[in-house]
């Protein structure tokens, strides 16, 4: 149990439709990943969230968009949905402190999301 | 830029036998290497980290890994395999500070009765 926590854990849209997909932090982390697993692949860097704010973003276009709220949840915005955008959708938390340097992610469940 | 390779998509193994599983990576800065575990339905767990400091490093469930330098590698062992250890695997590498990983593309572990 990692104490993060992403709804929903299952999702069907069609091509051209937005979604948003949620995740929790574990309590008193102030970063936030997200990472996209297609099938048969390793997970790849979407962006990251540290104290509300983009903080490295990896190969993905502007209609891949988080937010990052103070209570430790956040969320993942994908308008116009393509058909690879199937995949398995990973939030992962960490804490990161000036000076101190901690690696360790804490990854959800994920959300399988389904563009149709 | 960074990359991690992992060799051999899908490995099989008996119960009990020696469990190797091959990761190398590319950087051009001192790497912070992890090994992640993902059963199905879930999500990633981690197994065992290498940032500094001593190159073998022990993790959970048995496993240990070692930083290879010179070899760019940091392979995944366990002395002997059990049924529970069936899963998918994953090698990342990362830098200080980052908390960006570059995960391969996973190794999948069959145990065999």
């Amino acid at each position: 149990e990692t104490g993060v926590t992403q709804s929903p854990t299952h999702l069907i849209k069609t091509r051209g439709q937005q979604v948003t997909l949620r995740c929790s932090s574990q309590s008193g982390h102030n970063t936030v990943s997200w990472y996209q697993q297609a099938l048969g692949q390793g997970p790849q860097f979407i962006f990251q969230y540290y104290r509300e704010e983009e903080n490295g973003r990896g190969n993905f276009p502007p209609r891949f968009s988080g937010l990052q709220f103070p209570n430790y949840s956040s969320e993942l915005n994908v308008n116009a949905l393509e058909l690879d955008d199937s995949a398995l959708y990973l939030c992962a938390s960490s804490w990161r402190g000036q000076g101190v340097t901690n690696e360790k992610l804490f990854f959800g469940s994920g959300t399988q999301l389904s563009v149709l | 830029a960074q990359s991690v390779t992992q060799l051999g998509s899908h490995v099989s193994v008996s119960e009990g036998a020696l469990v190797l599983l091959r990761c190398n990576y590319s950087s051009s800065v001192p790497p912070y290497l992890f090994w992640y575990v993902q059963y199905p339905n879930q999500g990633l767990q981690l197994l065992l980290k290498y940032t500094t400091g001593a190159t073998l490093v022990k993790g959970i469930n048995g496993f240990e890994a070692e930083f290879k330098k010179s070899e760019t590698s940091f392979h995944l062992t366990k002395p002997s395999a059990h049924m529970s250890d069936a899963a998918e695997y994953f090698c990342a590498v990362s830098t200080s500070g980052t908390y960006k990983y570059i995960f391969g593309t996973g190794t999948r572990l069959k145990v065999l009765a």
